[in-house]
């Protein structure tokens, strides 16, 4: 089973401010990597697969990128609506694993 | 539009059985990559189960491997995971999920349900 660790466990910004996310994995995962956002009461939205694709309707200001073991979540300009909590999941090999989460908080 | 509707869950004894099913509107079960994600009260997301999107394998964490098993009704349109030998860490919201078209046999998930509470309490 592929560990997935996500760092910082809280990120504490403010409206406008850039948000960078971390996700490494315990082997490589190529570039089978994906990032959900999900807002209390909510269920998860995807917002990037394969490291770096939005799919449609998904907002310019996320982007995606890395390889391997190393993936970073980049949200250039924090919006009011951004603040959540972030996951990020692999799928090049069943079993299917997500990370454990960072939570994007307001400073 | 891709819509999920899941239903089943509730309060269940510590031993015990419970059915989820998931409907679905705007696509069919056969032939998608589609599976069940769970989140415990105030935890994160955990990968239970789900359908190869290019075969009919499916997969099982090792957490309810024996336990769970998912299926579904082509002619229904609709996804069901049995579960039974239910423990207190069982105890979740139960999302079904369809993946996004691009991520082949395996899943990254574009669509989900709202989610069906399983409580496992005596």
């Amino acid at each position: 089973e592929i560990l997935l660790t996500q760092s910082p466990a809280t990120l504490s910004l403010s409206p406008g401010e850039r948000a960078t996310l971390s996700c490494k994995a315990s082997q490589s995962v190529s570039n089978y990597l994906a990032w959900y956002q999900q807002r209390p009461g909510q269920a998860p939205r995807l917002l990037i697969f394969d490291t770096s694709i939005r799919p449609t309707g998904i907002p310019a200001r996320f982007s995606g990128s890395g390889s391997g073991t190393d993936f970073t979540l980049t949200i250039s300009s924090l919006e009011p609506e951004d603040f959540a909590v972030y996951y990020c999941q692999q799928r090049i090999n069943w079993p299917l694993t997500f990370g454990g989460g960072t939570n994007v908080e307001i400073k | 539009e891709v819509q999920l509707l899941e239903s089943g869950g509730g309060l269940v004894q510590p031993g015990g059985s419970l059915r989820l099913s998931c409907t679905s509107s705007g696509f069919t079960f056969s032939n998608n990559a589609v599976g069940w994600v769970r989140q415990a009260p105030g935890k994160g997301l955990e990968w239970v189960s789900g359908f190869s999107g290019t075969s009919n394998n499916t997969y099982y964490a090792e957490s309810v491997k024996g336990r769970f098993t998912i299926s579904r009704d082509n002619a229904k349109d609709t996804l069901y995971l049995q579960m039974s030998s239910l423990r207190a860490d069982d105890t979740a919201k139960y999302y079904c999920a369809r993946s996004h078209g691009h991520c082949g046999a395996t899943s990254c998930f574009a669509h989900w349900g709202q989610g069906t509470l399983v409580t496992v309490s005596s």
